[in-house]
Formats: structure tokens, C-alpha cells, sequence
């Protein structure tokens, strides 16, 4: 247990379907981040949260939307999605920013888009 | 553009030898991260460093800024220790390896 957890853990999704990711983190950490992981890829950061506001967008495509209503929530929006973008999703949380600050993963989402 | 190269992308050994994972960077860089992913995806993480040597149990990680290099080391290695090892190098960005796939044999 990290002390951040992920909802669902599995995921499978057909293209026109809405769904959402969800990631809690009980560990009063003000930084909060999704990546995802694709098979045989590096990890990619995908969006970056501090104190709530987004300082990090990796030129995700528009069907990923995140939300962050606090520093202990973190939402990704999926809509309208590929199948290439089946991957495991994973959520992590620092006290600071990652660039100086150990990180904290979630046990991650594995989503299969058919 | 940094990048950050692993080595080797997998490695076998026999239970309590002493394993070595290789990190190389080329930009300049304010920490390393060293993560652990087990088969279930879960993914911790191990060190942090921005110089020096640090050391957890039997797992020591070292970094050479001038020659922009890294090495994870397990001693008295064990089945439990096989997972995939990932580097990250930080500065403005997080830059990742591909990873280091490590499984030990009893």
C-alpha cells in the first residue's frame, strides 16, 4: 500500500463510451500525476497537478480530459477514445514537484479500448 | 533532448548473485529516480539521487554526474527481487528508460 489508490483497476471501454479514472491519495501531497504505459514504451508523463492548478500537459489528445477538484483527487476523463490507447494508467503523488520529490504510484487502471 | 538509455533490457540470474543495472543520461540533470515495477504493474519507487551513493537494505544505487551515469546494484540477490527496473532523469522534465527487465532463478 502507497497510500494512493485507483479506481477501477481494469477497464475495458468501446470507442464511443464516456468513462472516468479515478485516483485518491491520502499521503498530503500537493503534486499529482497521470502517465501512461503502453507495452514495451517508456512510461509517459501525461499531465501534471500542483496545489490543484495544471503546470503540465504533454500534448495529450483532447479525448483525455483530467480534473483536479483537490489536492487528494484526480480525475481522467476518457471519451471517444482509440484502440491504441490501451494501456495501463497509472496516478502518482509528491509532496513537491517530481523534479526534486519521490513519487508515490497507484496500483494503476488497465484499460482496453475495442 | 535528453535522453535516457538502460542496460541491459533483460537480465537472467541465479539467485544470490550480484546484479548490476545500468543508467546513462545525456543532458544535465538535478536527480535521478530508480523505480521498481512489479508484474502486476504497481510501481515504486526505489532512490532518489543528485549525487554520490544511497543504500536500502541490499539495493545500492550510485551516480557519476560528470560521466552522466547511474548504477542500481542488488546484493545476495533473490526471486523477489525480479520486477522491471526503470530510470527516470529529472530536470525542468522526467525523462524515462525503457527498463530493465531482471529475473532471478532459484
Amino acid at each position: 500500500e502507497t497510500g494512493v489508490t485507483q479506481t477501477p483497476r481494469h477497464l475495458v471501454m468501446g470507442m464511443t463510451n464516456k468513462k472516468s479514472l479515478k485516483c485518491e491519495q491520502h499521503l498530503g501531497h500537493n503534486a499529482m500525476y497521470w502517465y501512461k504505459q503502453s507495452a514495451k514504451k517508456p512510461l509517459e508523463l501525461m499531465f501534471v497537478y500542483n496545489f490543484k492548478e495544471q503546470t503540465e500537459n504533454n500534448s495529450v489528445p483532447s479525448r483525455f480530459s483530467p480534473e483536479c477538484p483537490n489536492s487528494s483527487h484526480l480525475f481522467l476523463h476518457l471519451h471517444t477514445l482509440q484502440p491504441e490507447d490501451s494501456a495501463l494508467y497509472l496516478c502518482a503523488s509528491s509532496l513537491g514537484l517530481v523534479y526534486q520529490e519521490t513519487q508515490y504510484f497507484g496500483p494503476g487502471t488497465r484499460l482496453l479500448v475495442l | 533532448k535528453n535522453e535516457v538509455e538502460q542496460s541491459p533490457q533483460n537480465l537472467t540470474a541465479q539467485e544470490g548473485e550480484f546484479i548490476t543495472i545500468n543508467c546513462s543520461y545525456s543532458v544535465g540533470i538535478s536527480a535521478l529516480h530508480w523505480l521498481q515495477q512489479h508484474p502486476g504493474g504497481g510501481i515504486v519507487s526505489l532512490f532518489m539521487l543528485s549525487s554520490g551513493k544511497k543504500k536500502h537494505g541490499r539495493l545500492i544505487a550510485t551516480i557519476n554526474i560528470q560521466e552522466k551515469h547511474s548504477s542500481l546494484h542488488i546484493t545476495a540477490s533473490h526471486p523477489r527481487d525480479s520486477a522491471v527496473y526503470i530510470c527516470a532523469s529529472s530536470n525542468e522534465k522526467l525523462t524515462f528508460g525503457t527498463g530493465t527487465r531482471l529475473t532471478i532463478i532459484p
